[in-house]
């Protein structure tokens, strides 16, 4: 079965740092380009950020440039996203997201971050 | 990268059409064969609907389409079921990253 699961979502204050982790399994995660992609709480997706297969391109929103590093480990079918410097407005669900060609056509269950003093 | 434009809402009855809008700019919707749609219900992971436009991943109901004129995109779902009732975003490529719509909540009434 096709799988993407987060993990490493939590309480954390504002200034803080946070990684989430994302395990693939049931396909050959070293070919598909991934992206992180958040819902905060009674809204809409936003995009966060995209990394090629290869990782020799990574772009990121605006909102999270120069806070957020989107990075992957090929061997160990997993996917990373350092996020520094956190807002409050950082609030959301974090999705992983497979990229099939232009579209997001697998989505793991998503992992909570909550940015609060 | 500004967000695409969606009406917060629309709805029909069982067996009826409904047609989601989604308006975006010449450098994302109107550039690019790009875009797509999801399906999201409360508390579950967006589902891939529509992706380039027109085309239904493999288990999507043909009552699903997709078109797109000029900026705008649009998402159709013919003979609507209740099973339908859920919040729709669009969303589209835009060179170096990607944008999504507010997203909809069809209802079905």
């Amino acid at each position: 079965e096709v799988q993407l699961v987060e993990s490493g979502g939590g309480f954390v204050q504002p200034g803080g740092s946070l990684r989430l982790f994302c395990a693939a399994s049931g396909f050959t995660f070293s070919t598909y380009s991934m992206n992180w992609v958040r819902q905060a709480p009674g809204k809409g997706l936003e995009w966060v950020s995209y990394i090629s297969f290869r990782s020799d391109t990574v772009y990121y929103a605006d909102s999270v440039k120069g806070r957020f590093i989107i990075s992957r480990d090929n061997a160990k079918n997993s996917l990373y996203v350092q996020m520094n410097s956190l807002r409050a407005e950082d609030t959301a669900v974090y999705y992983c997201a497979r990229n099939k060609v232009y579209d997001f056509d697998i989505w793991g269950q998503g992992t909570m971050v909550t940015v609060s003093s | 990268q500004s967000a695409l434009t969606q009406p917060p809402s629309a709805s029909g009855s069982p067996g009826q059409s409904v047609t989601i809008s989604c308006t975006g700019t010449s450098s994302d919707v109107g550039k690019y064969n790009y875009v797509s749609w999801y399906q999201q219900h409360p508390g579950k992971a967006p589902k891939l609907m529509i992706y380039e436009v027109t085309e239904r991943p493999s288990g999507v109901p043909d009552r699903f389409s997709g078109s797109k004129s000029g900026n705008t995109a649009s998402l159709t779902v013919s003979g609507l079921q209740a099973e339908d009732e859920a919040n729709y975003y669009c969303s589209s490529y835009a060179g170096t990253a990607w944008v999504f719509g507010g997203g909809t909540k069809l209802t079905v009434l």
